[in-house]
């Protein structure tokens, strides 16, 4: 069955530092994967995306993704972290056979917190 | 941009009550779905729609049903409300034309069941 695992439930980076937020995923064909981000109290808002070709996406806000499909991992990488990145970050691959319904699979979410 | 609006953020009922969640995008789209969001859990979805008077049972539809009357506008009903589905609630929606394509998300209501 298709999956989607965040290994990390909760990370704590200082501000300035780097950052890398891992996601694994099961598919069995090449998969359409993103990344959304949840501020308290709001709803997901699209990060990047990757279809196809450059496995290096580039994203809002400085965030930028790596497919690599022989480790079957998406993860999100922002190179100085600000306050205000402080949010719950949600990878989901596209369900298998859901071109047409764009049905997604999300993972756990990894909550991000900000140390001054 | 798209506009995915829900009708309450926050929103108290009490046990056994018939409830209605509301959802409207104006944008044309033709899939929208009703996830809960719970913490650990990650979203969930309880039903999809693909067209108007269309639906789609998701993963967790058990205590749900849902309402598509008008291509804008999707309502999820919890016919007899139970503490046990206090939770967030994400509308989302997405063009059906036939490619994969980021779904967009309301703002999200938060229901307390009491």
């Amino acid at each position: 069955a298709q999956s989607v695992t965040q290994p990390d439930i909760h990370i704590t980076v200082s501000e300035g530092a780097s950052l890398e937020l891992r996601c694994n995923y099961s598919y069995g064909a090449t998969p359409y994967l993103f990344w959304y981000v949840q501020s308290p109290g709001q709803g997901l808002q699209l990060l990047l995306k990757y279809f196809s070709g450059d496995t290096l996406v580039q994203g809002i806000k400085g965030f930028e993704a790596e497919f690599k499909r022989s480790q079957s991992s998406f993860n999100l990488r922002k190179p100085s972290v600000h306050w205000s990145d402080a949010a719950e970050y949600f990878c989901a691959v596209g369900a298998r056979g859901s071109s047409n319904t764009g049905k997604l699979i999300f993972g756990q979410g990894t909550t991000l917190q900000v140390k001054p | 941009d798209v506009k995915v609006t829900q009708s309450s953020r926050y929103l108290v009922k009490r046990t056994g009550e018939k409830v209605f969640l509301e959802c409207v995008q104006d944008m044309d789209h033709e899939n929208m779905f009703w996830y809960r969001q719970d913490p650990g859990l990650g979203l969930r979805l309880i039903y999809f729609s693909y067209d108007v008077k269309m639906k789609e049972k998701g993963d967790i539809p058990e205590g749900y049903s849902v309402s598509r009357e008008k291509k804008e506008r999707f309502s999820l009903i919890l016919e007899s409300a139970s503490t046990s589905q206090t939770s967030m609630y994400l509308c989302a929606t997405v063009t059906g034309t036939g490619k994969n394509q980021p779904q967009h998300f309301g703002d999200g209501t938060r229901l307390s069941i009491l």
